[in-house]
């Protein structure tokens, strides 16, 4: 069985600093994990996506997620945070034809 | 990336009516879909898998004669909310899944239901 788990639903940041956003992750088989941002009455966006590739996972708008199998994570980051960055953001895996969905974080840079 | 398209955005029904929500794969051949509906500030909730030319599944607790699915083509896919109640409000958002694994969104309906 597959889930995920994001801490923190919300979570708030200064203008230029960083962004990191948990997701934690339960999977009997390797995992496909992805990382989804949905901005208001908007649907999903996908911004990147692991699939047992390289680790360190680049996406759009400077969206990065590292794979650590040791620590069954697939945190979010960005250098720093634009103030076009609030939103809500979703960590998923997938497990064959579905996907399993985090509860979401929602996203607020201060300025 | 496959585009998916939802038709209409948006929608405002009165108690007891039916409505129509249309998802359409425009690049794609989708032979599966899937309907989500999502709650104010909470995540997607996985309602059901159209298949092209065969019943939907649909998860549990999700009523199937309340909630129809039809995917007819490969292309679209339908869900009828039927006798809709404010309760029904949503946001409802379709997916389709390509062979890599991926899912692609599309942009969502509001349904509003006075």
């Amino acid at each position: 069985a597959q889930s995920v788990t994001q801490l923190g639903s919300h979570v708030s940041v200064s203008e230029g600093a960083l962004v990191l956003l948990r997701c934690n992750y339960s999977s009997s088989v390797p995992p496909y994990l992805f990382w989804y941002v949905q901005y208001p009455n908007q649907g999903l966006q996908l911004l990147l996506k692991y699939t047992s590739a390289a680790t360190l996972v680049k996406g759009i708008n400077g969206f990065e997620a590292e794979f650590k199998k040791s620590e069954t994570s697939f945190h979010l980051t960005k250098p720093s945070a634009h103030m076009s960055d609030a939103a809500e953001y979703f960590c998923a895996v997938s497990g064959g034809n579905q996907f399993y969905f985090g509860t979401g974080t929602s996203l607020t840079v201060i300025p | 990336g496959a585009v998916v398209s939802q038709h209409p955005s948006r929608v405002i029904c009165k108690s007891g009516t039916s409505v129509k929500i249309e998802c359409r794969s425009l690049d794609f051949q989708a032979t599966t879909m899937f309907w989500y509906r999502q709650f104010p500030k909470k995540s997607l909730m996985l309602m059901a898998t159209s298949n092209e030319g065969s019943k939907a599944t649909y998860e549990q607790g999700v009523e199937k004669d309340k909630f129809l699915i039809n995917h007819a083509s490969l292309t679209l896919s339908t869900l009828t909310v039927t006798s809709a109640h404010p309760e029904d409000s949503s946001f409802y958002i379709c997916s389709e899944q390509t062979s890599g694994n991926e899912q692609f969104f599309g942009p969502g309906t509001r349904l509003t239901v006075l």
